[in-house]
């Protein structure tokens, strides 16, 4: 069975600018998960999708924002990206019951 | 919102130690509690997780327990090895065992000297 897959693997944007990161899920598994990963804050929630429906946000401003699509398949945008936002992004899928099961992210870096 | 706190933030051991980590987390309703490993450049690898019905879950060398009532849990490596060096995290959810919102505590470094 295929894991979690994030694609692109790695980005380099210039500030202002807007990034839009994808996920597929292992097949199956219908909730998404996102989180941001950085040596200082360590790993944080941004939202969770479940059936195309976001059930669960974290505290990040609007400028992130999320969807899922009707075959699980997930995508976050940023938008007008700052150097703050540099960071590892990480994306989990999850059955519903049982342990989330993380891609190997996407490594944006703002310049 | 929910808040857990791990320590230590690092820890060496030699090998074949055990090594014990510990988590406490601010939310009564967290109800699931998984552990993860990552290694560097790699992705978080689940490694072992509890629910809060049960007080300590085994898989082989790693075993978790829980104590609700101080609100904590711990993570325990036996008989380390080298492989076993990586940073761990522990994590707290109060949506029935998903992964609606995972909170983490800040991770610490293992370091199994040979």
């Amino acid at each position: 069975k295929a894991g979690v897959t994030q694609t692109p693997r790695y980005l380099i944007k210039t500030r202002g600018q807007q990034v839009t990161l994808s996920c597929s899920p292992i097949s199956g598994h219908r909730s998404v998960s996102w989180y941001q990963q950085t040596p200082g804050q360590g790993l944080q929630f941004l939202f969770e999708y479940f059936s195309e429906t976001q059930r669960n946000k974290g505290n990040f401003p609007g400028r992130f924002s999320g969807r899922q699509f009707s075959n699980s398949r997930s995508e976050m945008n940023v938008s007008t990206l700052e150097l703050g936002d540099s960071a590892l992004y990480l994306c989990a899928s999850s059955l519903g019951q049982g342990g989330a099961f993380f891609g190997q992210g996407t490594r944006l870096t703002v310049v | 919102g929910e808040n857990v706190e791990q320590h230590p933030s690092t820890l060496s051991v030699q090998e074949g130690d055990s090594a014990v980590i510990k988590c406490t987390y601010s939310d009564s309703a967290s109800n699931y509690f998984p552990w993860y490993k990552q290694e560097l450049g790699k992705r978080p690898q689940l490694i072992i997780d509890i629910r809060s019905n049960v007080g300590e879950k085994k898989d082989q060398r790693i075993a978790v327990t829980l104590n609700k009532t101080a609100k904590h849990f711990s993570l325990h490596i036996t008989e380390t090895q080298p492989e076993d060096s990586a940073v761990y995290f522990c994590a707290a959810s109060d949506s029935g065992g998903s992964n609606y919102k995972l909170t983490f505590g800040k991770g610490t470094l293992l370091t199994v000297n040979p």
